[in-house]
């Protein structure tokens, strides 16, 4: 099993404020990926972190809202810009491994915004 | 991709085996069906893949119907710390993200 580790695991932030949340994997991988867990709801695909080029957003998600790096295959950073109570989500990485392509989570990142 | 359509919510007694249906009616041939958990908060935890042959590992079993058009997810034990919400995914061959839907809430009672 992969190790992704996540950091902080949880905040609370005030608004207009900026968060960004680390990613770490165990080894190079492929692929990675930033989602968002609205309180309540399933996950939804954020963004595609690509190494050495812009991230890939998904439909209703911006680069000036959630800038995404990823300098190395091993690590990935989002960053949730001027933040509102409506960003309050749990912020999950993960990570595409190998040749039979299984996809890893990290523990998430709990994001309160005040 | 195709959409899966799993009910929302089931209980299973401890120490039972713990039935999951997931229907995916529209599945194509490239697409592989997956499962997912997702224990309270915590980020989900992979359980098990298979693309038409029934598969088992140490967790669960995972048995797809020879149309492929449904399949069930089996964990032959439960325990109450299989208490989760699970997810049945469907993905081609061509897309590498998941694309989640509303999950089965499993409840497993003591």
């Amino acid at each position: 099993s992969a190790v992704i580790s996540q950091k902080p695991s949880r905040d609370i932030c005030q608004r207009g404020t900026s968060l960004t949340i680390q990613c770490q994997v165990d080894s190079q991988v492929t692929m990675m990926f930033w989602y968002r867990q609205q309180p309540g709801q399933s996950l939804t695909l954020i963004a595609t972190a690509n190494q050495g080029s812009e991230a890939t957003y998904e439909s209703g998600f911006v680069i000036d809202k959630f800038p995404i790096s990823r300098p190395n295959l091993t690590f990935s950073t989002l960053t949730v810009s001027n933040m509102s109570p409506e960003d309050s989500s749990i912020y999950l990485c993960s990570a595409l491994y190998g040749s039979n392509e299984k996809l890893f989570f990290g523990s998430g990142t709990q994001l309160s915004v005040l | 991709d195709a959409k899966t359509t799993q009910p929302p919510s089931m209980d299973c007694a401890e120490g039972r085996a713990a039935n999951l249906p997931c229907n995916h009616s529209t599945i194509s041939g490239n697409e592989y069906v997956y499962w997912y958990r997702q224990i309270h908060s915590q980020g989900p935890q992979y359980i098990i893949h298979g693309l038409k042959n029934n598969e088992t590992n140490e967790m669960a079993s995972l048995i797809i119907t020879e149309d492929r058009k449904s399949s069930t997810l089996i964990l032959p034990h439960a325990t109450l710390r299989d208490t989760a919400v699970y997810y049945c995914i469907v993905r081609p061959l061509s897309a590498r993200q998941l694309t989640f839907g509303s999950g089965t809430q499993l409840t497993v009672l003591p």
